[in-house]
This record gives structure tokens, sequence and C-alpha cells, in this order.
């Protein structure tokens, strides 16, 4: 199985911050990395696919990198509302793993 | 406007069964693999398994393969997960997404629904 490494595992970051968020696939993935955000209590929503394409509907703050084993979510200006947790996942073969997850929390 | 409804999650005992299902609408279900996921309270997410359009193929973790079964009724509109020998460790919420066409990403989730293995 494909293992998938977050990092940081969480941070602290303020309004108007550049937040990145690193991935890490345990071999090559080619592009098949996907960038889910979650709030407590709600269900996951897709960010990013294919590692640097936007889902529809989502802000263009959101961005997204990387190819082969290392990829990143950059959040240009963090908002208010970002303030979740973040899950990549690499979707090349299955199973389909996940990362342990990013918690952006509020400095 | 898509709709996932997952329905059947409650409290069962080790070693027993359940089955989840999940309501979709709002989209041409028999166009799209389905995929189910899990979360354990506190926990990050887990990938369970995922099912093609026309009931095929099928895929699963190892720690469900040979307990869980996924299958699909697509003129019910209907996804769904049939769990056996039921451990601790199954405790989660359980969504089901819709994957989408023009990637390998779950585009939609559903709400989620609870299942809790203990005696």
């Amino acid at each position: 199985d494909i293992q998938m490494t977050q990092s940081p595992s969480s941070l602290s970051a303020s309004v108007g911050d550049r937040v990145t968020i690193t991935c890490r696939a345990s071999q090559s993935i080619s592009s098949y990395l996907n960038w889910y955000q979650q709030k407590p209590g709600k269900a996951p929503k897709l960010l990013i696919y294919d590692a640097s394409s936007l889902q529809s509907g989502v802000p263009s703050r959101f961005s997204g990198s990387g190819s082969g084993t290392d990829f990143t979510l950059t959040i240009s200006s963090l908002q208010p509302e970002d303030f979740a947790t973040y899950y990549c996942q690499q979707s090349d073969s299955t199973p389909w793993t996940f990362g342990q997850g990013t918690k952006v929390e509020i400095k | 406007e898509v709709q996932l409804l997952e329905s059947g999650g409650d409290l069962v005992q080790p070693g027993g069964s359940l089955r989840l299902s999940c309501a979709a609408s709002g989209f041409t279900f028999i166009y799209y693999a389905m995929t189910w996921v899990r979360q354990a309270p506190g926990k990050g997410l887990e990938w369970v398994s995922a099912i093609g359009g026309g009931g095929s193929p099928t895929y699963y973790a190892d720690s469900v393969k040979g307990r869980f079964t996924i299958s699909r009724d697509n003129s019910k509109n209907t996804l769904y997960l049939q769990m056996n020998s039921l451990r601790a460790e199954d405790t989660a919420v359980y969504y089901c997404a819709k994957r989408s066409t023009s990637s390998r990403a779950d585009d939609f989730w559903g709400q989620g629904t609870l299942v809790t293995v203990s005696s």
C-alpha cells in the first residue's frame, strides 16, 4: 500500500497568513493527488484534484502543486472560514490512502 | 442538486452485522463510481471500498476485505455496504461519496452515518 505522510500535523496561523501543507507519498503517484478540507462534524469537501486542479466553486486562494512523491497545498491568504483539517489522498492505486491530516488552527 | 443520504448506522455487538445504505439523487447514478470512507472518533479518514457504475469492479481496504461487501441497485439509485463480523475498530462515521468522471477524486460526500460496535 502507498503511505501518505502530511506535515505538519497541526499549525497555528493568523488571518491573512500564507499557509503551506506538504504531503509525501511512499512511492511515485504521478499527479494522482487530491486535497480535501473537513470542518468539525461535517463531511470532507474536495478542494484540489490531480495535484493542481481547483475543484469548481473553491476559492482561488487555494492552490496545489507537485508530482511524483512530493506535493503541497497552499492557502495564499488564510480566511476565517479556512480553519479546518486538511487531508491529502492518493488515487494512483487502491487502496486510495489518505494522509493523517493537518489541523489549521487560529493563532 | 446532488444529494447523498446515508442511513443504517446503529449500535451493534462485536461479531454482528449491519447494512448501510446511501440514497443518491440529483445525478445519473449509474454513470458514477461510488466510494465508502470512514472516520473513527477523533481520527482521520480511512478509505474503505469503491464500486464501478455498473456494479463492477469492486475494491476493498485490507482491513475490511472478506467482511464487508459493497453493492449498488441502480434502479433504486442506492449504494450499500454490507458489514459482517464487526469489530470494535470498525466503529466510525461512514461516508458515501460520488466519484468524479473527470478525475480520480470524490467530488461530493454525504453527511455520514455512525456505526458503533460495542458490547
